[in-house]
């Protein structure tokens, strides 16, 4: 099975400021990758797919980058909604698996 | 619009089954493969199974393989997980989820169904 692995874990962060959450994978997945958001109760939401293709309807401040075995998603200028945890997950090969995910709060 | 719809909260015991059901609305239905994902209180996410609702065939996780079945009836646009000898670790909140093949990604999602397994 791929390992997915992300970093940090638990960011916390200020409203503006720049985050950037990091996705590792134990072999090489080309560019198989999406992210996704998810809060308290809810079912995940697609942001980012193939990458770095942003979901129709995703605030631009959010952008994906990387291929192969390391991706990152970044969020330009952090906004109140954007509290919540992040999902990276592959698709290269079953079983498709997501990362730990990395919970993103309130400094 | 579009969406999937699950079915409500079960609570199990040990050893028995459940059987959680998924229908979709707003689209063509055999034209787009629905996966299952879980999600145990406090933690991350599981991807199950995926099933074709056109063809019906299936592909499992492997720790899953034996104890889980996926169903559809193209009459009502519904896909239904069964997962059978249920263990306190298979308390979770079951999700369907359809697969978007020009974004090779989960775009619609299900609300979640809470599968309680307790004695």
């Amino acid at each position: 099975d791929i390992q997915m692995t992300q970093s940090p874990s638990t960011l916390s962060a200020s409203v503006g400021d720049r985050v950037t959450i990091t996705c590792r994978a134990s072999q090489s997945i080309s560019s198989w990758l999406a992210w996704y958001q998810q809060k308290p109760g809810k079912a995940p939401k697609l942001l980012i797919y193939k990458a770095s293709s942003l979901e129709s309807g995703v605030p631009s401040r959010f952008s994906g980058s990387g291929s192969g075995t390391e991706f990152t998603l970044t969020i330009s200028s952090l906004q109140p909604d954007d509290f919540a945890i992040y999902y990276c997950q592959q698709y290269n090969s079953y079983p498709w698996t997501f990362g730990q995910g990395t919970k993103v709060e309130i400094k | 619009q579009v969406q999937l719809v699950q079915s409500g909260a079960e609570v199990r015991k040990p050893g028995a089954s459940v059987k959680v059901s998924c229908k979709a609305s707003g689209y063509t239905f055999t034209s787009y493969y629905i996966h299952w994902v879980r999600q145990a209180p406090g933690q991350g996410l599981e991807w199950m199974g995926i099933i074709n609702p056109s063809g019906g065939s299936t592909t499992y996780a492997q720790k899953l393989q034996g104890r889980v079945t996926m169903t559809r009836d193209t009459s009502t646009s519904t896909v239904y997980m069964e997962l059978s000898s249920l263990r306190s670790e298979d308390t979770a909140v079951y999700y369907c989820a359809r697969f978007s093949g020009s974004r090779a990604a989960f775009d619609v999602w299900g609300q979640g169904t809470m599968v309680t397994v307790s004695s």
